[in-house]
């Protein structure tokens, strides 16, 4: 596609339950964001890849928080044992290399709503 | 810990108006970025800014980056129904950090027919 694809668009899991939250970035692009945008505030980062690699993970809340690109396209939020807390927008973004070198493009985001 | 503290949060005003936002904070950054979010949608970038003093003018908006890279403004000139949304400030940090951008909380602007 022409732009960053975010699945599922909405999801709602039980807490305690395990989610996948699957990123497509743009062709091309080799640096990929993971935000959160909780109700009435600007996204909060996340994780930053370069590559297949996580150049910076120092967003991650915890350690039920982690994410994967294995092949250096598509990425994985992966958040075990949900609580209400983690409910949120996950927005997922990507640029050709690092910002603010050039411009990164969001995807529509998943909210996921935990109750 | 960076921040950025938007101003205001919330504007309603008539189609036709003029408009200020404010982004501001006690860091400096290396660049600071302007975004225009609707509901459902990602953050779309509508102007980055550089250099301190730097000004940049997107038809209708004009965008500052004050002298020491602390703040910004946004300012709209004949608001219409179509710039409604939310306006986002995001500033990059230096070095090893530039590509982490910080957000404001943004604000949610409201045109009026």
């Amino acid at each position: 596609g022409a732009g960053v694809s975010q699945t599922p668009s909405n999801k709602v899991t039980e807490k305690g339950k395990y989610v996948e939250l699957r990123c497509d970035p743009i062709s091309g692009h080799t640096a990929l964001y993971w935000y959160r945008q909780s109700l009435g505030q600007g996204p909060e980062f996340l994780i930053y890849f370069q590559g297949t690699g996580a150049a910076d993970d120092s967003g991650l809340p915890n350690d039920r928080f982690f994410a994967v690109r294995p092949e250096g396209s598509v990425s994985t939020l992966k958040i075990q044992r949900t609580e209400r807390g983690d409910s949120a927008v996950y927005l997922c973004a990507s640029s050709l290399i690092g910002i603010p070198n050039t411009e990164a493009f969001f995807g529509q985001g998943t909210r996921l709503t935990v109750v | 810990t960076q921040l950025l503290e938007q101003s205001p949060q919330f504007l309603s005003i008539q189609e036709g108006e003029n408009l200020t936002v404010y982004c501001n904070s006690s860091s400096v950054f290396s660049s600071l970025q302007w975004y225009r979010q609707e509901p459902g949608e990602g953050p779309v970038l509508l102007v980055t800014v550089v250099t301190g003093g730097e000004v940049k003018k997107l038809k209708r908006l004009t965008f500052q980056f004050g002298d020491a890279r602390k703040d910004s403004s946004l300012h709209i000139t004949a608001a219409q129904p179509g710039d409604t949304g939310l306006y986002l400030c995001a500033g990059a940090g230096s070095g090893a950090g530039s590509y982490q951008l910080t957000f404001g909380k943004g604000t949610k602007l409201s045109v009026i027919p």
